[in-house]
Formats: C-alpha cells, sequence, structure tokens
C-alpha cells in the first residue's frame, strides 16, 4: 500500500489558470511534507516544504498542510506552460529523517 | 554551487549481466541515496549511505549492491539484469539526516 497517496494522476489546466494537487499520507508518524517538481527528462527539484499547520506562500505556489488529517496540497496560481511537470509530494518524520516517501506524483500539463 | 554527476546517462545491458551505475557529488553532503523511478510508481528507495563506508537497505534493496568508498561517490550494482527492465535510477545527497535532497539527472537503464 502506498503511504503517500497524490491525487489527481493527471490534471491539465489552461494557461492562466489555478491548479490544486493533493497528498495525503497513511503513516500517522510523518510531520514533514515536501513538493518537489520533475520537469521531463529532468532530476526532481524541491520546491516547498512545510511542517506547521496552515499555509506558505512563495510566489505562485501555495502549500497547504492540515496535520491532523495528514493531507498536503498544492496551488499553483497563474499557470504557465512552464509549469507543465510531474510533481512529487514526499513525506518524512521531521527534517532528520534518512527515509522520505515520495508518492507517484501528478502529471500537471498546462495549455498554451 | 555543487553539482551532483551521474553516470553514464544511458545504460543498456542484457538479462543476467551485472551493471555498474556511478554518482558523484560535491556540495561535501554527507549522506547519498539511489532511488528507483518506474512509470507510474514514484520514486523507491534502494539504498542509502549516511557517511563514507556506511550502506543502509532501502525498500527495493534486493538485486542491488552498493558501494559507498569515499564520501563524494556512491555506486549502485545491479546484480542481475532482468530482461525488459527499464526504469531510471535517481542519487541525491543531503547533509547528514537533512530531507532536503539535491537529484542527479539519472541513468536510464534499458535490459535487453
Amino acid at each position: 500500500q502506498q503511504k503517500v497517496q497524490q491525487s489527481p494522476e493527471s490534471l491539465i489546466v489552461p494557461e492562466g489558470g489555478m491548479a490544486s494537487l493533493n497528498c495525503t499520507s497513511s503513516d500517522r508518524n510523518v510531520d514533514y511534507f515536501w513538493w518537489y517538481r520533475q520537469h521531463s527528462g529532468k532530476s526532481p527539484k524541491m520546491l516547498m516544504s512545510i511542517f506547521s499547520n496552515g499555509e506558505k506562500e512563495e510566489g505562485r505556489f501555495t502549500v497547504h498542510l492540515n496535520k491532523a488529517s495528514l493531507h498536503t496540497s498544492l496551488h499553483i496560481r497563474d499557470s504557465q506552460p512552464s509549469d507543465s511537470a510531474l510533481y512529487l509530494c514526499a513525506a518524512s518524520r521531521g527534517t532528520n529523517a534518512y527515509k522520505v516517501i515520495f508518492g507517484k506524483g501528478t502529471h500537471l500539463h498546462v495549455l498554451p | 554551487g555543487g553539482i551532483i554527476t551521474q553516470t553514464p546517462k544511458f545504460l543498456i545491458g542484457q538479462e543476467g549481466q551485472k551493471l555498474t551505475l556511478k554518482c558523484q557529488q560535491n556540495f561535501n553532503h554527507d549522506t547519498m541515496y539511489w532511488y528507483r523511478q518506474d512509470s507510474g510508481k514514484g520514486l523507491r528507495l534502494i539504498y542509502y549511505s549516511i557517511t563514507e563506508n556506511d550502506l543502509q537497505k532501502g525498500d527495493l534493496s534486493e538485486g542491488y549492491d552498493a558501494s559507498r568508498e569515499k564520501k563524494s561517490s556512491f555506486s549502485l550494482t545491479v546484480t542481475s539484469a532482468q530482461k525488459n527492465e527499464m526504469a531510471v535510477f535517481l542519487c541525491a545527497s543531503s547533509t547528514q539526516g537533512d530531507s532536503d535532497y539535491t537529484f542527479g539527472s539519472g541513468t536510464r537503464l534499458l535490459v535487453i
């Protein structure tokens, strides 16, 4: 059973639209969440991390975390074609963790 | 800035062959990781190394060996390649225990 579940598997949004990606952990011991972005043929790059309840914003990207439900979401406003990529959610038990569990990812396609 | 280099970028092997993938980083990071990325399955941890000469098994270690002879390098060996196996192997590094990973660009493996 996948311990980090992401939805949807694939998402299509028009340029300028809002993309919303979801991630939930079934491991109640995790308390840190990470979002990585992987463009086709490239390596994953860390976008944002969150460990406190609430939200965190960086430019067009906003991450929410609900620790009670172990659910995090990533929202991209004013989506651009360059945002088209595989978005990976990862969870860990603190930042001092050697084993991070990754989800399967959400493929985001932004149509010009 | 540092860099993490994986060689080769593409690897084609025959069934039963022993194949070695290499990873070098100049961040002076303590911890290094090998992940396997299959389509639709996210990233799965094969081996990690907390420091030089240390080896720890991940969830997918069967069929693989690893070697960390220097702090800057981490090798992965596929002990007996399986036919029709196709995956991307990603190397990553981080400061000791930190979950903020830097990934290499990957080695794409095809077994014929």
